[in-house]
């Protein structure tokens, strides 16, 4: 079965410095899709951005990229000149069939 | 363009009563998945409806089930309720192509009590 594994369940950081939030996941697929979803306290669930595992080429979407390691199955995020509305619980994700599945999340606090 | 709605946004129901959570799909996305997000974990895959057919279900008792309507509107049914069923409930759509976008609604907040 797969299984995502957030290892950081709080992080803190500077305005505008940069963080990177850890993910690794597990599966026996070689085609999936993985994705970073940032939930703010108004609940709704954000996709931030989104990896398709056949391409070798890290994903980036303005201030936010991230560092794919398909053998090591690795999938970390970094934000850029954090900015205060980028405070979030934030989810890596693996997708396959589309049936997603989530990490328990790591919540991100920007201080000011 | 309206997102996914879900309704009610809240409830409270008894132990061993039966609830009834509904999703509208952004047009145009014939499918719909629900996840149950327990406070302080991530979300957990329910169900997945595509051209109202069931798709996939995720390790949930038979006392949940689901539905989709013709314009690919959701409804999810949880019979008997529990106290642990107090959760978040998520609906998301997407056009159902393999790696599509999923949109995720504001949820439904269920107390048990």
């Amino acid at each position: 079965a797969q299984t995502v594994t957030q290892s950081q369940p709080e992080m803190s950081v500077q305005e505008a410095e940069t963080v990177t939030l850890s993910c690794t996941y597990d599966t026996s697929e070689s085609d999936y899709y993985l994705f970073w979803y940032k939930q703010p306290p108004s609940r709704q669930m954000i996709l931030v951005i989104r990896q398709e595992a056949y391409k070798q080429q890290n994903a980036t979407e303005n201030r936010f990229s991230v560092n794919f390691q398909k053998a090591a199955k690795s999938f970390s995020l970094k934000i850029s000149d954090s900015q205060l509305g980028d405070a979030a619980m934030y989810f890596c994700a693996y997708d396959r069939d589309d049936k997603i599945i989530f990490g328990k999340g790591t919540r991100l606090h920007i201080l000011p | 363009d309206a997102g996914v709605t879900q309704s009610p946004t809240h409830l409270i129901k008894t132990r061993g009563q039966h609830v009834t959570l509904r999703c509208s799909p952004i047009s145009g996305h014939k499918s719909v998945s629900w996840y149950q997000q327990v406070l302080g974990q991530g979300p957990q895959f329910i169900f997945q409806y595509y051209e109202k057919e069931e798709r996939g279900r995720g390790n949930f008792p038979d006392r949940f089930s689901a539905r989709q309507f013709p314009n690919y509107s959701s409804e999810l049914n949880v019979n008997a309720l529990l106290l642990g069923d107090s959760a978040l409930y998520l609906c998301a759509s997407s056009t159902g192509l393999r790696g599509s976008e999923a949109f995720f609604g504001q949820g439904t907040r269920l107390t048990v009590v």
